[in-house]
């Protein structure tokens, strides 16, 4: 089945540690996506990236890292400088449809924690 | 600045009673517009989008949406909600940048609590 899978489902962080997050598509999709969920808020965007080797910083990207290898594959780091990194973390991919349309599919999330 | 809202936080109903979600927006064109289901500790699973065409569109689990221009309204509904219904509902706008990559922004969410 294809889809979007997200890794670990939970993740615990020490001060001043580096973390990161695993995202993998087999949707064959060319976009992937980012998010921060934070309670009673909608998304915020974190990185996205278009195509392979290029990703560009969304509305909050400052403590955030990623890279984009593979087409498939887009892990995000949180770094020491992320403060507040407590947080649901979506990552989503594209496809172009409907003329130009890019719905996006979320995968099932990654719940951080400070310890 | 383009915006999307969501004015009811929470919505409690019965089961079997008819359900109907607000969203508002805020763009100078037409936009894409979107609604997701995320169930606690979930991903978002969409339910329905419109683009272009009939302003009334189906979706899946039930769910229909009627987009409104003139009230830039997007509002989701169903008929007869089911326990299984209870979850958060996101509405979204997209299409909102000329360039290749269409930002999507996302309303704060509307929680939907079903009483047996």
């Amino acid at each position: 089945d294809g889809g979007i899978t997200q890794s670990p489902k939970y993740l615990f962080r020490k001060e001043g540690q580096n973390v990161t997050l695993s995202c993998e598509q087999n949707l064959n999709h060319d976009a992937m996506y980012w998010y921060r969920q934070d309670p009673g808020q909608g998304l915020r965007l974190i990185y996205y990236s278009q195509i392979v080797n290029d990703f560009q910083k969304g509305d909050i990207a400052e403590g955030y890292s990623v890279s984009r290898e593979k087409k498939e594959s887009f892990p995000l780091t949180v770094t020491s400088a992320q403060k507040n990194p407590t947080a649901f973390y979506l990552c989503a991919s594209s496809i172009d449809l409907d003329g130009g349309l890019k719905t996006q599919y979320f995968g099932p999330g990654t719940r951080l924690l400070v310890l | 600045a383009q915006s999307v809202t969501q004015p009811d936080i929470h919505i409690t109903v019965s089961e079997g009673a008819s359900l109907e979600l607000r969203c508002n927006y805020s763009y100078g064109a037409t936009p894409y517009l979107f609604w997701y289901v995320q169930s606690p500790g979930q991903g978002l699973q969409l339910l329905l989008k419109y683009f272009s065409g009939d302003t009334l569109v189906q979706g899946i689990k039930g769910f229909e949406a009627e987009f409104k221009r003139s009230q830039s309204s997007f509002n989701l509904r169903k008929p007869s909600v089911h326990w299984s219904d209870a979850a958060e509902y996101f509405c979204a706008v997209g299409g909102l940048m000329k360039t290749s990559y269409d930002k999507v922004i996302f309303g704060p969410g509307t929680s939907l609590s079903v009483i047996p």
